[in-house]
């Protein structure tokens, strides 16, 4: 059984940045994507980007690009999401995410849905 | 970016009674959608995907329809515990994935 384990809840300021840290243990490390999905308090859920471990290149949401970074350790099987210039509209709690399905397309694998989440991690970003 | 609209924001049912969310996504995603129930301080869970097929251990009461722009979450008999948040995430054009803004269903 695949299961998720994320680093605990961060203070931060605004203008700095924070990594939450997602541990994978169960199933398939390498082949699967991890994406990281993010809740603010009473708000929806937003995709911000994944990472297949096994080819490491990254996709990130267009709202994200150039202050999210993802990364996988191998060797951990830990998945990282980095957040820079954080901003206090960036509150929330932050997920990461795996499918127990993907589809291969244009050497792409999409995740057909989200079987299994971390249990969150709450980022609060005050000054 | 496709957008995904949910209604009702809010659907009030009585236990036993049948619910009907709605999704409607801003461009054809074919049958590249999922639901999943929140609960308050919990991740969210997977019911549907494939408009639908269910999860793993997702009981029968919990149906999907559709294809294309229009898609349908059908509880046929509400239980005590089907009273959540529901969330509908299309993958069809990715990235970015994108989902609906919710729908609360509460006990009326």
């Amino acid at each position: 059984q695949v299961q998720l384990v994320q680093s605990g809840a961060e203070v931060k300021r605004p203008g700095s940045s924070v990594k939450v840290s997602c541990k994978a243990s169960g199933g398939t490390f390498s082949s699967f994507p991890i994406s990281w999905v993010r809740q603010a308090p009473g708000q929806g859920l937003e995709w911000m980007g994944g990472i297949t471990p096994l080819f490491a290149t990254p996709k990130y949401g267009q709202k994200f690009q150039g202050r999210v970074t993802i990364t996988a350790d191998e060797s951990t099987t830990t998945v990282y999401m980095e957040l820079s210039s954080l901003r206090s509209d960036d509150t929330a709690v932050y997920y990461c995410a795996r499918p127990a399905r993907q589809r291969h397309i244009n050497g792409s694998q999409i995740s057909l849905g989200f079987d299994y989440w971390g249990q969150g991690t709450l980022v609060t970003v005050s000054s | 970016e496709v957008v995904m609209t949910q209604s009702p924001a809010t659907l009030s049912v009585s236990p036993g009674e049948r619910a009907t969310l709605s999704c409607r996504a801003s461009q054809s995603i074919s049958s590249d959608l999922a639901w999943y129930q929140q609960k308050p301080g919990q991740a969210p869970r997977l019911l549907i995907f494939g408009t639908s097929i269910r999860a793993t251990g997702i009981p029968v009461r919990f149906s999907g329809s559709g294809s294309g722009t229009e898609f349908t979450l059908t509880i046929s008999s509400l239980q005590s515990e089907d009273f959540a948040l529901y969330y509908c995430q299309q993958y069809n054009n990715w990235p970015p994935y994108t989902f609906g803004q919710g729908t609360k269903l509460e006990i009326k």
